[in-house]
């Protein structure tokens, strides 16, 4: 079935960064791009951009650009979010989501999340 | 960008109810709209795409309706494991947003 599993929480200081990894299991990895969603209690979830697992393209929410980098590397089927210059407005819970086979931002399966703690 | 506003934020319903939730967003969205369940420590899971199509292996009870600007998520006969939030999601156009969320208790 397909499978999406997140690396494990982290708790960073400000102004560091972290990297967040997501694998993917029981598809082709290189048919559909990967998402990534913020969520917090206060702002709910946010679209952050995705990833073309094939070629590598991307799309940045505008909010998240110079915050997120997104990177693939197609021989382990993982996907990777690096978050920069963290703040403690970056605490959140991450998720890695797969789009399609739906056009059109349709996520039809999650990752777990991973928890990010940014704190001095 | 488009906004998603739900409503009502939270409501609480006996198992055997029906119950209907809304979504209004802020432009004309045809019927680009999903919605997500999601339950306390869970990840959102698809439950309908397109407004009214019910995704693979969602229990028929879930019913999506509305264009426009106007959504609606019914449950017919709410069950026990139906306690979660609920989310709906303006798809096909950049950035795609979601709505704040609906909080469904059961009595």
């Amino acid at each position: 079935q397909v499978q999406l599993q997140q690396s494990g929480a982290e708790l960073a200081k400000p102004g560091s960064s972290v990297k967040i990894s997501c694998k993917a299991s029981g598809y082709t990895f290189t048919s559909y791009d990967i998402s990534w969603i913020k969520q917090t209690t206060g702002q709910g979830l946010e679209y952050i951009g995705y990833i073309n697992t094939g070629s590598g393209g991307t799309y940045y929410n505008e909010k998240f650009k110079g915050k997120a980098t997104l990177t693939v590397d197609k021989s382990s089927s993982t996907a990777f979010m690096q978050l920069s210059s963290l703040t403690p407005e970056d605490t959140a819970v991450y998720y890695c989501a797969r789009e399609g086979p739906l056009p059109g931002y349709v996520m039809d399966a999650w990752g777990q999340g991973a928890s990010v703690t940014v704190s001095s | 960008n488009i906004v998603m506003t739900q409503s009502p934020k939270s409501m609480s319903i006996s198992v055997g109810d029906r119950v209907t939730m809304n979504c209004k967003a802020s432009q004309n969205v045809g019927n680009n709209i999903a919605w997500y369940q999601q339950k306390p420590g869970q990840s959102p899971k698809l439950l309908i795409y397109y407004a009214s199509n019910r995704y693979t292996g969602v229990p028929d009870r879930f019913t999506g309706g509305g264009y426009g600007t106007d959504f609606t998520l019914t449950i017919n006969s709410v069950q026990a494991e139906d306690a979660a939030f609920y989310y709906c999601q303006r798809i096909y156009n950049s950035p795609p947003t979601f709505g704040g969320g609906t909080k469904l208790e059961l009595k």
